[in-house]
């Protein structure tokens, strides 16, 4: 059975502070993606990676980045959070081009 | 750029009958696939069906089907004797066939099946 996992269902941070969302999987994939969800506007793709230590932009990358230093592994970052990046996020990773992505949980964020 | 438009924030329909969700997309390429996720309340986002764009027959998953009209770029997902556990945001999505595996969603319809 596929699973991505998400460290965290519920976050509060606080305006200025540098948060970490770490990401899981355990199915071998070599694409993995972070997407936030906001009502009306769908998923929307932040970043993604095809690789370890590879990472490439996504949409909406500004106020962003990523690590990925073992291939089950993706985490996004929030160098300095702000209140525009209350969202729920979700993970998701793929085996192969065209085929499905298996998403995790999600985390919601409220930044205050 | 893609773009993915589903027109239908919210729909209802009672348990049994037969609903139909819109999306329609723009592209310029002619390789490319096309989804329909289910995200229940709460709970995680899972792969309803698949449509790959080369393909004439329309994709169908049990009580799941697709209307895949390419010259139209219109992309319907339509639920037969529809269920309690049914009930989710329904969000079409864009893959180009090559490149980035980027997924492009659309706005998400919120489907509430009553019973």
């Amino acid at each position: 059975d596929v699973k991505v996992t998400q460290s965290s269902r519920y976050l509060v941070k606080r305006t200025g502070e540098k948060v970490f969302l770490e990401c899981v999987q355990d199915m071998d994939h070599e694409n993995m993606f972070w997407y936030r969800q906001d009502p009306g506007l769908g998923l929307r793709l932040i970043y993604f990676s095809y690789d370890v230590k590879m990472k490439e932009k996504g949409d909406i990358p500004e106020g962003y980045s990523v690590s990925r230093e073992k291939k089950e592994r993706f985490s996004l970052i929030l160098e300095s959070a702000s209140t525009n990046q209350t969202s729920m996020y979700l993970c998701a990773s793929s085996l192969l081009v065209g085929y499905e992505q298996y998403f995790g949980p999600g985390t919601r964020l409220t930044v205050t | 750029a893609q773009t993915v438009t589903q027109s239908q924030p919210e729909m209802s329909v009672q348990e049994a009958e037969t609903v139909t969700l819109s999306c329609t997309y723009d592209t310029s390429e002619n390789n490319y696939y096309l989804f329909w996720y289910k995200q229940p309340p709460s709970r995680q986002m899972i792969l309803v069906i698949r449509q790959e764009a080369y393909k004439q027959q329309n994709a169908t998953e049990n009580r799941f089907s697709v209307n895949f009209q390419k010259a139209a770029k219109s992309f319907s997902l339509k639920i037969s004797d529809s269920q309690l556990g049914d009930t989710a945001m329904y969000f079409c999505a864009f893959m180009n066939g090559q490149g980035a595996q980027k997924l492009v969603f659309g706005q998400g319809t919120r489907l509430t099946i009553n019973p």
